[in-house]
């Protein structure tokens, strides 16, 4: 399977803290992207990374990707309750245009 | 900032009955795509439609779905006939182009309750 794994599954956190989500794949990808899932609803695109890159900054957002690896984490610095929410990794392999959804992580931020 | 929007945001049906789920994509995009969500399962791709044509479908896009562009719009998802395990959320995505880097942006999603 070419599908993105997340994990940890589920991540608990206080308000303030770091919050960091893994996620591996399997093939070679063109890019990486992550997303987050409110509860019940639609898909916001959070960040891409490409294959020739390293780490990518959005804010309170900081991806890496190591290819090597076929891993990627998504940091969330400082977190607030808002970012409670699922994060899913999507990779674009290199054939067709579909993305490959992991099963995510639960976040949830305690305030 | 643009969005794509998604229509009914719910929708309940019977087994066996036909359902149409719509979407209106970005209005500058070319490429558009349906995934669902099973509750509690991943996001898993059903298909992608450029220039009035299914360009790729997974295993899951089988004879009771199809999909459509009627108008300049909106972009349509057809269950013919429906099974209790087509019960999922249904997300449709557009991106302006296929290119390899390019973002896709996702609708709300339409959660279809097949009884």
């Amino acid at each position: 399977s070419q599908q993105g794994e997340e994990d940890p599954q589920a991540l608990s956190i206080q308000e303030g803290e770091n919050a960091t989500m893994n996620c591996s794949y399997k093939t070679s990808i063109n890019n990486l992207q992550w997303y987050r899932q409110n509860s019940g609803r639609g898909l916001v695109h959070l960040i891409l990374i490409r294959s020739n890159e390293r780490e990518k900054h959005s804010g309170r957002l900081r991806v890496t990707l190591d290819t090597s690896k076929k891993s990627s984490s998504l940091l969330i610095t400082a977190s607030r309750a808002a970012d409670t929410a699922s994060y899913f990794c999507a990779t674009d392999p290199n054939t067709g245009n579909q993305f490959y959804f992991g099963t995510g992580t639960s976040l949830t931020v305690i305030p | 900032e643009p969005e794509v929007t998604q229509t009914p945001s719910h929708q309940v049906t019977q087994m066996g009955q036909e359902v149409i789920l719509r979407c209106v994509p970005i209005s500058n995009h070319l490429y558009f795509y349906w995934y669902r969500q099973i509750l509690g399962q991943k996001v898993e791709f059903l298909v992608s439609f450029y220039n009035n044509e299914i360009s790729e479908k997974s295993e899951i896009f089988d004879d009771q779905f199809s999909v459509e562009r009627p108008d300049g719009s909106n972009f349509t998802l057809k269950i013919r006939s429906t099974k209790l395990e087509d019960s999922a959320m249904y997300f449709c995505a557009s991106s302006e182009s296929g290119r390899d880097q390019d973002t896709q942006y996702f609708g709300p999603g339409t959660r279809l309750t097949v009884l």
